[in-house]
């Protein structure tokens, strides 16, 4: 299993170009997130989905789309990207088991390093 | 609502000595707290975490981290620091409302003195 993956790892952009993150996991995970993480402040997140077809906003959401049309992929779209933007993004997943203990671990991809200029 | 604390954004041992990184979290529902560990220009790796049961859970790596409800903390302790332990540690809380949902400290960044 490749886990979770995402594509592209740096990208620099310019003030009002927009872009599609990637994100794909091969675990059958039903719940997926896009967190982005900010020095000194952790993560925040920003979308999450509990499926196909079903997404919600998180804390950040603003200037950031989402959708899920399969399992597998989530992609994160920023409309007009803007300076406040530059971050480093990770996607997750998690299982819809948690062992009768309530929670679910989630697994991390491993990060993309966006800049806006 | 819920919220993760973590105090100290920079800690620093010597290589051998007692690792302490503190945690106290707040949640209205009984939480599920989660250690997380990130290496320079990684992903975030679990290192541990409590859901229910023992309140000291063991994790990887030597670590564990002792869940105090009195005390609303979820600090991590390692007996003995290791070169390789140098790294960025992340405290993270979900409640069981929405038990996917983790929300997580500001992190404290580990450095360890030969």
């Amino acid at each position: 299993n490749a886990g979770v993956t995402q594509t592209p790892k740096f990208q620099v952009l310019k003030t009002g170009q927009s872009m599609t993150l990637q994100c794909a996991q091969d675990m059958n995970h039903e719940y997926m997130s896009w967190y982005r993480q900010d020095p000194g402040m952790g993560l925040r997140l920003i979308h999450y989905s509990v499926g196909a077809g079903i997404t919600d906003q998180g804390e950040v959401p603003n200037g950031y789309n989402v959708s899920r049309s399969t399992t597998e992929d989530f992609p994160l779209r920023l409309l007009s990207a803007a300076p406040s933007q530059t971050s480093v993004y990770f996607c997750a997943s998690s299982s819809t088991t948690s062992g009768g203990t309530g929670s679910y671990e989630q697994y991390f991809g491993p990060g993309t390093r966006l800049t806006v200029t | 609502a819920q919220s993760v604390t973590q105090l100290g954004s920079h800690v620093s041992v010597s290589e051998g000595a007692l690792v302490l990184l503190r945690c106290n979290y707040s949640s209205s529902v009984p939480p599920y707290l989660f250690w997380y560990v990130q290496y320079p220009n990684q992903g975030l790796q679990l290192l541990l975490k409590y859901t229910t049961g023992a309140t000291l859970v063991k994790g990887i790596n030597g670590f564990e981290a002792e869940f105090k409800k009195s005390e609303t903390s979820f600090h991590l302790t390692k007996p003995s620091a290791h070169m390789s332990d140098a790294a960025e540690y992340f405290c993270a809380v979900s409640g069981s409302g929405s038990a996917r949902q983790l929300t997580f400290g500001s992190g404290t960044q580990l450095t360890v003195l030969p």
